[in-house]
């Protein structure tokens, strides 16, 4: 199957700092990919649809400014968290869809952030 | 809203079988599962369209209602490997636009 790789898979940062995390489909193309956030021992909720060359598209209450998705290319997709505070800890997962030959969604690895 | 699925968590034995139910409360077009192991991606499993379409994936099986705007994963004879949560995803709508909403999760665990 398709492969998805995150970078980093876990970063610890002080509040107030930003975090970059990098989401890339390694052996396919992906002019779409999507950014979710789990909280522990919940579901995943989808943060924003991540479309290559244009504006991304985000889901109610997710503070575009506070994290902004940037989708350069259609291997490659950034999602940072700007002047990350505690709260914004969580697991951040990404992952890109395919249509052909079966329609699935592959999903990076995640990334595991701990704002102190 | 989110899918609800059902139960919430489960405990079997090596051998055994479950059913885990996912629930929406609006109309669909296709249902998605996925399992997840502590620290880990989702793994896609398999993906129906059709209502009353039935799938198999080794001893891992799905169905899914239209109708009822349900699905069912039916996992018989449990493995070790088989513990993790389990998710489905749901769309309303196809397209490339369109988006997965995922349900409240079933944690599974097997034990010898």
């Amino acid at each position: 199957g398709a492969v998805v790789s995150q970078h980093p898979s876990r970063v610890i940062c002080k509040s107030g700092t930003s975090v970059k995390i990098e989401c890339r489909s390694l052996d396919f193309q992906a002019t779409t990919m999507f950014w979710y956030r789990q909280f522990p021992k919940q579901s995943l909720m989808l943060m924003a649809t991540s479309n290559e060359g244009s504006k991304a598209t985000y889901e109610q209450g997710v503070e575009k400014d506070k994290f902004l998705i940037n989708h350069a290319s259609l291997t490659l997709s950034t999602l940072t968290v700007t002047s990350a505070h505690p709260e914004d800890s969580s697991f951040y997962i990404c992952s890109a869809r395919v249509r052909v030959p079966t329609d699935t969604q592959y999903f990076g690895p995640g990334t595991r952030l701990t704002v102190l | 809203q989110q899918p609800v699925q059902s139960p919430q968590a489960v405990i079997l034995r090596e051998g055994e079988d479950a059913v885990i139910n996912c629930s929406s409360s609006k109309a669909l077009y296709s249902v998605h599962w996925y399992r997840q192991k502590h620290g880990e991606a989702p793994v896609f499993l398999m993906i129906l369209l059709k209502g009353g379409e039935q799938k198999g994936h080794e001893k891992i099986s799905a169905s899914f209602n239209e109708k009822k705007q349900q699905s069912s994963l039916y996992l018989t004879a449990s493995q070790l490997s088989y513990s993790g949560t389990y998710f489905c995803g749901t769309e309303t709508q196809p397209g490339t636009a369109s988006k997965l909403t995922f349900g409240t999760g079933t944690r599974l665990q097997v034990t010898l």
